[in-house]
């Protein structure tokens, strides 16, 4: 099945800073590449998502880049602010995890300092 | 905001009890998950289902069993806790379309003495 590996698993940084955190997948078929924001007591949330036949994709203070080549796809978050504190996934859908299916990287925790 | 709802957020009980857990939406979507949260964070797929009367395995074993008898409700239920049951239980939606795009519920915390 489709293997999805998420790098940091932790990272720390000052506010105003940026953050970009990485991951690979083993399906070439994959095709939806979401990222999704869980805060403390909550459920995750969809923040922003990438379909394979773009390679970049921005809103505001936040971005996802795509390389299908090398499979692998990054959440960029720039200036970054205290309310940025929260464990970030990235997902993938494709044909091997069945279309209405994500399989979900490991998660990083992000902590951003005053 | 999306309306999901988990209950009860927090579930404390003893090995061998029957217990269930309840989701339920009130955004007509067709497709319902229920994932298990690790300490570690990882979260893994153990049911989902397309719509009423649909249920699948998901990634993940699991001993809990899954109903849809109705569009909005999608309940876990576990026959006899125990303590590696202990996680977290998050419940999630999807509307037709591309996607999937998952609406998560907060989860139910659910330990097992």
């Amino acid at each position: 099945g489709e293997n999805v590996e998420q790098h940091p698993s932790t990272l720390s940084v000052q506010e105003g800073d940026s953050a970009v955190i990485k991951c690979t997948y083993s399906d070439s078929a994959s095709n939806y590449f979401p990222w999704y924001k869980q805060e403390l007591g909550k459920g995750p949330q969809l923040i922003i998502d990438i379909r394979s036949n773009v390679g970049e994709k921005k809103d505001q203070r936040i971005a996802v880049t795509l390389n299908k080549t090398a499979k692998h796809f990054s959440l960029h978050i720039t200036e970054t602010q205290p309310e940025d504190s929260a464990v970030y996934f990235c997902a993938v859908r494709g044909e091997n995890t069945g279309f209405q299916k994500l399989v979900f990287g490991t998660g990083t925790r992000l902590l951003v300092s005053p | 905001e999306a309306d999901i709802y988990q209950t009860p957020r927090y579930l404390v009980i003893g090995t061998g009890k029957k217990i269930t857990l309840e989701c339920s939406q009130t955004m007509g979507h067709d497709k319902m998950y229920w994932y298990q949260q690790d300490p570690g964070m990882e979260l893994h797929l153990i049911h989902y289902s397309y719509g009423v009367n649909s249920t699948e395995k998901g990634d993940l074993s699991s001993e809990s069993t899954v109903s849809r008898i109705r569009t909005e409700h999608f309940p876990l239920t576990l026959e006899s806790a125990r303590p590696s049951h202990t996680s977290q239980y998050l419940c999630a939606s999807s509307p037709p379309g591309q996607g999937p795009t998952l609406f998560f519920g907060s989860g139910t915390q659910l330990s097992v003495l």
